[in-house]
This record gives C-alpha cells, sequence and structure tokens, in this order.
C-alpha cells in the first residue's frame, strides 16, 4: 500500500480557504486518493474521492495534478465546526471487492475565530 | 436510513479477559470493516467482511475475530485481552457495487474499550 505523508497540524482563521496537501509518491496505477475527516470522539466521514484532476462536492474541492504523487484537499471559507483531523487515504479494491485502506495520522486543523 | 450503530458505547475489561463488541451496519449495506484507533493515532484496519465472509485482513493476531450476520450486523470478538488491545473500535459498513476505487464508508461512533 502507498504511504500517506501529511502535515501533523495546521491552524487557520474563520473564513479563509484551506489547502491540506498529503504526499503518496508510491501511488499505483489503479489506487484512489480518499478524504475522510474526523471530530473527537467520533468515527471518521468521508468527505471525497478521487483519481485524478479535480472533484468538487458540496463540502470540498480535491487537487490531483498529472503525475499523481500528492494531492490537495481544499476547504473553502471553514468555521470553527471544520476543527477536526483530516485523513488522507491512498488505495484501490480488487475483485472481490476487498480494500485495505490505511489511515495515517492526520492532519489536526484547528480553526480559529 | 438508520447510521452505523455500535454497541456498547464504553467497556472496561482485565486483562486476559474476551470481550465481543456489535455493530448493525447502515441499511442496505453489505460490506462491514472494523478499525482499532489508539489515542492520537490514526484508525488501523483490522479485517472485512462481505456477506458473511471475511474477505480482507490487516496486522492483527487471531485473537480478533469477526461475524457478520445475514442481517448484515456484526460482531467483534478479541480473546486474551492485552493492556495494548486499549483503543476506540470502530466498524464501518459500505455497500459493495460496480465500478472502480475503494467504497465510500459509514463508520459508527465506536466502542472505547479499556483494559486493566
Amino acid at each position: 500500500l502507498a504511504k500517506t505523508t501529511q502535515p501533523i497540524s495546521m491552524d487557520s482563521y474563520e473564513g479563509q480557504e484551506v489547502n491540506i496537501t498529503c504526499s503518496h509518491n508510491n501511488i499505483a496505477t489503479n489506487d484512489y486518493i480518499t478524504w475522510y475527516q474526523q471530530f473527537p470522539s467520533q468515527g471518521p466521514r468521508f468527505i471525497i474521492q478521487g483519481y485524478k484532476t479535480k472533484v468538487t462536492n458540496e463540502v470540498a474541492s480535491l487537487f490531483i495534478p498529472a503525475d499523481r504523487k500528492s494531492s490537495t484537499l481544499s476547504l473553502p471559507r471553514v468555521s470553527l465546526s471544520d476543527t477536526a483531523v483530516y485523513y488522507c487515504l491512498v488505495g484501490d479494491r480488487d475483485s472481490g471487492g476487498y480494500q485495505k485502506v490505511t489511515f495515517g495520522i492526520g492532519t489536526k486543523l484547528q480553526v480559529i475565530p | 436510513e438508520t447510521g452505523v450503530t455500535q454497541s456498547p458505547t464504553h467497556l472496561i475489561k482485565t486483562r486476559g479477559q474476551q470481550v465481543t463488541l456489535r455493530c448493525s451496519s447502515q441499511s442496505g449495506h453489505n460490506t462491514v470493516s472494523w478499525y482499532q484507533q489508539a489515542l492520537g493515532q490514526g484508525p488501523q484496519f483490522i479485517f472485512q467482511y462481505y456477506r458473511e465472509e471475511e474477505n480482507g485482513r490487516g496486522n492483527f493476531p487471531p485473537r480478533f475475530s469477526g461475524l457478520q450476520f445475514p442481517n448484515y450486523s456484526s460482531e467483534l470478538n478479541v480473546n486474551a485481552l492485552e493492556l495494548d488491545d486499549s483503543a476506540l473500535y470502530l466498524c464501518a459498513s459500505s455497500l459493495a457495487r460496480t465500478g472502480l476505487g475503494p467504497y465510500e464508508q459509514y463508520f459508527g461512533p465506536g466502542t472505547r474499550l479499556t483494559v486493566t
């Protein structure tokens, strides 16, 4: 499985755009990039998933360059409620549906008023 | 549509004992995965079940075992508890489907296990 590297922590002021970059130099051809958000004492929550270029949904955007060795999660205009740990995962699933996904330590985002 | 639920919320056990944790998957989901999350760490994959059969396992010893039932609820059993087993145990359900990429997983709130 490809290893991911993220900053351990980030601070941002409320209302700003936050970009969290994840490095995955050994990403395999069939691997997808997935991001999860976790609040204290809760299970992780799916944010977004992509394979290449740019993906956008109602809460975030995911930018993936052509070489796919990194990806950037973009959170527009963060609020205090976005304070959480953000995990970048790289992986695939086989024909049997098996998906062995690996969570790293994650990035702890602190939004400041 | 109900979400993923887990029971109990908290549990205290003594070293050497056995424990069973339970998970009720989101309605319609046929795949369940279990994770162990130590304090300050990311979740570590234990195993995955699809239609009542284990189809993937992480680096956990055989004393970690599981079951998935016809109604897609599941159990995680841990025998011979060790102090290092103290952690938050998370259950995640998903719907296996055609297409590409890992499935979106829906996590429960977890069971906090303390081994003394």
